[in-house]
C-alpha cells in the first residue's frame, strides 16, 4: 500500500509567518504534488516535481516555494503567509509522470 | 477556463439506489480519466479511471462511461451504500502528450450523500 504522510494534520500561524508543510511517500516515487482544496474551487496544483532537486510551477505558485532535496521529501514553503493561503493542502505522488496519484491526509491550515 | 467542470455541487440519494455523478470537459487532448472520492478531513482516494480508448470501465460497485463526442464521462454507483457518502472529484490528463500535459486537471466535486 503507497502511504503518504504529512507533517502536520492541523496548522495555525500568524501571516508574514514562514510556514514550512512536509510530505513524505514512502513507495519510491518519482513524482511528488502539492494541492490546495478550496470550497467550491476544487483541487488546484501548486508544485510539483518529477525528480529530486527538480521543480515545475503548477497553476497557482504565487507566494509558495518547494524543495525536494530527498526522493521520499517534498516541502512547500510559504515564504510570508497570508490569510488568502488559508486552505487545505494535499500533497500526492505518483510512480511515474502519468500514473495514479495517490494523496496524503492533507493539512488545514489557518493563517491568522 | 474551466477544462473539467462538475456542474451540480450536490447529489443525494436513497441507499439501494443507483448514484450518477457527471462530468464534462472541454479539452480534446484529454486521454485518461480518473475519479477520486474525499471523506472530510482526509486525502483524496483513487476510485476508478478511464482511457480514451475505452468507453465503459467496471470495478465492483463502480462503473465509469466515457462519450468521447460529448467529452462527457459518468461514475455509476449501483447499488449506493451510506459509506458512499463523501465529495467525489473528476480528473482529466493528456498523457498522451507527456510532461506537464500529463499533470491532473480537477474538477469541483460534487458532494454525495446516500440516506439509509
Amino acid at each position: 500500500d503507497v502511504k503518504v504522510t504529512q507533517s502536520s494534520r492541523y496548522l495555525v500561524k500568524r501571516t508574514g509567518e514562514k510556514v514550512f508543510l512536509e510530505c513524505v511517500q514512502d513507495m519510491d516515487h518519482e513524482n511528488m504534488f502539492w494541492y490546495r482544496q478550496d470550497p467550491g474551487l476544487g483541487l488546484r496544483l501548486i508544485y510539483f516535481s518529477y525528480d529530486v532537486k527538480m521543480k515545475e510551477k503548477g497553476d497557482i505558485p504565487e507566494g509558495y516555494s518547494v524543495s525536494r532535496e530527498k526522493k521520499e521529501r517534498f516541502s512547500l514553503i510559504l515564504e510570508s503567509a497570508s490569510t488568502n493561503q488559508t486552505s487545505m493542502y494535499l500533497c500526492a505522488s505518483s510512480l511515474g509522470a502519468l500514473e495514479t496519484q495517490y494523496f496524503g491526509p492533507g493539512t488545514r491550515l489557518l493563517v491568522l | 477556463d474551466q477544462q473539467v467542470k462538475q456542474n451540480s455541487p450536490s447529489l443525494s440519494v436513497q441507499e439501494g439506489r443507483i448514484s450518477i455523478l457527471n462530468c464534462d470537459y472541454t479539452n480534446s487532448m484529454f486521454d485518461y480519466f480518473l475519479w477520486y472520492k474525499k471523506y472530510p478531513a482526509e486525502g483524496p482516494t483513487f476510485l476508478i479511471s478511464i482511457s480514451s480508448i475505452k468507453d465503459k470501465n467496471e470495478d465492483g460497485r463502480f462503473t465509469v462511461f466515457l462519450n468521447k463526442s460529448a467529452k462527457h464521462l459518468s461514475l455509476h454507483i449501483v447499488p449506493s451504500q451510506p459509506g458512499d457518502s463523501a465529495v467525489y472529484f473528476c480528473a482529466a490528463s493528456a498523457r498522451g502528450f507527456g510532461g506537464s500535459q500529463g499533470n491532473l486537471i480537477f474538477g469541483k466535486g460534487t458532494k454525495l450523500s446516500v440516506k439509509p
